[in-house]
């Protein structure tokens, strides 16, 4: 099993929808949850954070966290052909020092 | 507040041949990470710098690849010799704390032929 899953794509909706980014991970003391987009040709730039269970909103944005089941999810309203890139879900683990990336999901955004 | 230098951007070489990468990463950032990123994948964690110590490197293949950080600031890594299956995209990241939000550089790419 690998330490972060994704779902690689790619991921097609329409201008104006939600899309639904997933993620899953083992390590269940992991601590704090990023997603990061990368466009294709360009480095990783964070998106948003969550160490806490629940929803984290910021603008078109939404974290979800749910340590039990160990899934993280990004949600993005809206969604706009500017958004087509891939994202990129990235976990720290137990001990606080080790960053784990998924091999992200290609979210494409027709317009 | 100037972003994570690296330096070359793009670089070509010969397998068996000799390369080194160089990264000056954010001002004040204590934790410096070096990445591969092959083609269709995440980035894969090399080495990872708290100041200039070592806080991990267990997936750095340290037959042929080597990092280092002196005074806690800037850090090269270096591939020696090279094989075709390094080609890539590395990635320098910084962080101001060990597990912090990472800023990553432009990246160099790697062609091994």
């Amino acid at each position: 099993q690998k330490e972060v899953e994704q779902n690689s794509g790619p991921l097609s909706v329409p201008e104006g929808a939600i899309a639904s980014l997933n993620c899953t991970y083992s390590d269940r003391g992991s601590q704090s949850f990023f997603w990061y987009r990368q466009y294709s040709g360009k480095s990783p730039e964070l998106i948003m954070f969550i160490y806490s269970n629940g929803d984290k909103e910021d603008g078109r944005f939404t974290a979800q966290l749910n340590k039990a089941s160990q899934y993280v999810s990004l949600l993005i309203r809206d969604s706009q052909p500017s958004d087509s890139a891939t994202y990129l879900c990235a976990v720290l683990n137990t001990g606080g020092f080790k960053t784990i990336f998924g091999a992200g999901t290609r979210l494409f955004v027709k317009a | 507040e100037a972003g994570v230098a690296q330096s070359p951007r793009y670089k070509i070489i010969e397998k068996r041949q000799s390369v080194a990468f160089w990264c000056n990463p954010i001002s004040g950032h204590a934790t410096l990470y070096w990445y591969q990123q092959i083609l269709g994948q995440g980035p894969k964690l090399l080495i990872q710098f708290q100041n200039n110590g070592v806080v991990d490197d267990s997936q750095l293949p340290k037959d042929r690849f080597s990092a280092e950080r002196l005074k806690g600031v800037d850090s090269t890594l270096k591939i020696q010799p090279a094989k075709l299956e390094d080609s890539a995209v590395y990635l320098c990241a910084s962080s101001l704390l060990l597990g912090d939000t990472q800023y990553f550089g432009p990246g160099t790419r790697l062609t091994v032929l």
